[in-house]
């Protein structure tokens, strides 16, 4: 069993739609991570979750401790969102999720 | 710099041969991550550096590979005796502590042949 679990693994929206991504875990963690990998690009960090909710433009993320779940929300998605949205937690160790391909067709 | 450097950015070697691979760490970032993704693949986790120490070495998948880090700034990679299995993109991240966001370097994309 993997210590980190996403849903789905693959995703396809229409432009416009509303996305969520699922992330859930099984080990103590210290901070979630959500990142994102374009087709051919590096990674880059979107976000880091110890408790709540944080959002940037139309990325939001929420995390509930109690749980062990975090979600990563897409408002108002477009094409240039595609791309592999990967779920890490940090505690003892570092455990990543195997990612969510999205797609968002125009 | 204003970023993580990683270099080289692509290194083409010989099944046998040892390389090195390097990561320059944003200034001031105490903790330092190495990772691996291979073709169609997750990330995979290699090492962790607080400082010059490194607290966790679990992920480094044989005694061929080492890292180090020195004054608590650049480190470096080492293969030895390389495999075509070691074949991969190697990212390298860092942050300020182990509990801030990472930033990530653009990889070097290792070819064993």
């Amino acid at each position: 069993k993997n210590e980190v679990e996403q849903s789905p693994q693959n995703l396809t929206a229409q432009e416009g739609e509303f996305i969520t991504i699922n992330c859930s875990y099984s080990v103590g963690i210290s901070a979630l991570h959500w990142l994102q990998q374009h087709p051919g690009g590096g990674i880059v960090s979107l976000f880091m979750l110890s408790s709540g909710k944080k959002k940037h433009g139309r990325l939001i993320a929420t995390i509930n401790i109690q749980e062990k779940h975090s979600s990563l929300h897409i408002t108002a998605s477009h094409p240039r969102d595609s791309a592999v949205y990967i779920c890490a937690v940090t505690g003892n160790q570092f455990y990543f999720g195997t990612g969510t391909s999205l797609t968002v067709i125009p | 710099g204003a970023g993580v450097s990683q270099s080289p950015s692509n290194k083409v070697t010989e099944k046998g041969k040892d390389v090195e691979l390097r990561c320059d760490p944003i200034s001031g970032h105490t903790a330092l991550y190495w990772y691996r993704q291979s073709l169609g693949q997750g990330l995979e986790f290699l090492i962790y550096f607080q400082g010059n120490s490194a607290p966790d070495k679990s992920g480094l998948p044989s005694d061929r590979f080492s890292a180090e880090r020195t004054g608590g700034s650049v480190s470096t990679l080492t293969i030895q005796r390389t495999q075509q299995e070691d074949s991969a993109v190697y990212l390298c991240a860092s942050s300020r502590d182990k509990n801030y966001g990472y930033t990530f370097g653009s990889g070097t994309r290792l070819t064993v042949v």
